[in-house]
């Protein structure tokens, strides 16, 4: 069974300095990895996809997230950060041929001024 | 396109009594999930659909039921409510994925319920 690990709780960036969310996934099989973004008391965003090709994904909002076979990551990475991408952060992993996902437990980001 | 939409979007529960979260979708996708999210938790598969009267459990099925009698909806069913089913639950839908392949799940609003 595949799992998903995001090994930060919570991670305070100063506004317009660079963030990186880290997620670890196991699956014994090409993974299809997801980031999703939820604000507070909202439904959950697409930031973007892996399915495969171009291990460099760019996503919706200035997010690119990188996918890394031989560390089984797909960090998520914003140059800069605004103070409306204060928000929680979920990464998730599907199996092939499948149409549920596995989350991650998710990472809360706060920007401080 | 409405999407994914559900209903209700609150709803309080006395422990013991049952109701159920509707989910619709007008995207004609085959495949149907519920989740339920918990704080600290991230998101847990309850059951999934992956057409019409065709369903199975996911990670978290205990107290819950489900059925898909047409495409477009998905409803859950809780017959006993407990205070351990607090939780804020999301429908998700998707396209069948191709052989070996996967696709993005879109998902509903969500309802959040309160069980006392």
């Amino acid at each position: 069974a595949q799992s998903v690990t995001q090994p930060d709780i919570h991670i305070t960036v100063s506004e317009g300095a660079s963030l990186e969310l880290r997620c670890n996934y196991s699956y014994g099989a090409t993974p299809y990895l997801f980031w999703y973004v939820q604000s507070p008391g909202q439904g959950l965003q697409l930031l973007l996809k892996y399915f495969s090709g171009d291990t460099l994904v760019q996503g919706i909002k200035g997010f690119e997230a990188e996918f890394k076979r031989s560390q089984s990551s797909f960090n998520l990475r914003k140059p800069s950060v605004h103070w409306s991408d204060a928000a929680e952060y979920f990464c998730a992993v599907g199996a092939g041929g499948y149409s549920t996902l596995t989350f991650g437990k998710g990472t809360m980001l706060l920007v401080s001024p | 396109n409405a999407g994914v939409t559900q209903t209700p979007k609150f709803q309080v529960l006395k422990t013991g009594q049952s109701m159920t979260l509707q989910c619709a979708q007008d995207m004609n996708h085959e495949y149907m999930s519920w989740y339920r999210q918990d704080p600290g938790m991230g998101l847990r598969l309850i059951h999934y659909s992956v057409g019409a009267g065709i369903t199975d459990q996911g990670e978290v099925p205990n107290g819950y039921n489900v059925s898909r009698s047409t495409t477009e909806d998905f409803p859950l069913r809780l017959l006993s409510a407990a205070p351990s089913q607090t939780s804020v639950y999301f429908c998700a839908s998707t396209k069948r994925p191709g052989l070996g392949g996967s696709e993005t799940q879109y998902f509903g609003p969500g309802t959040r319920l309160l069980v006392l």
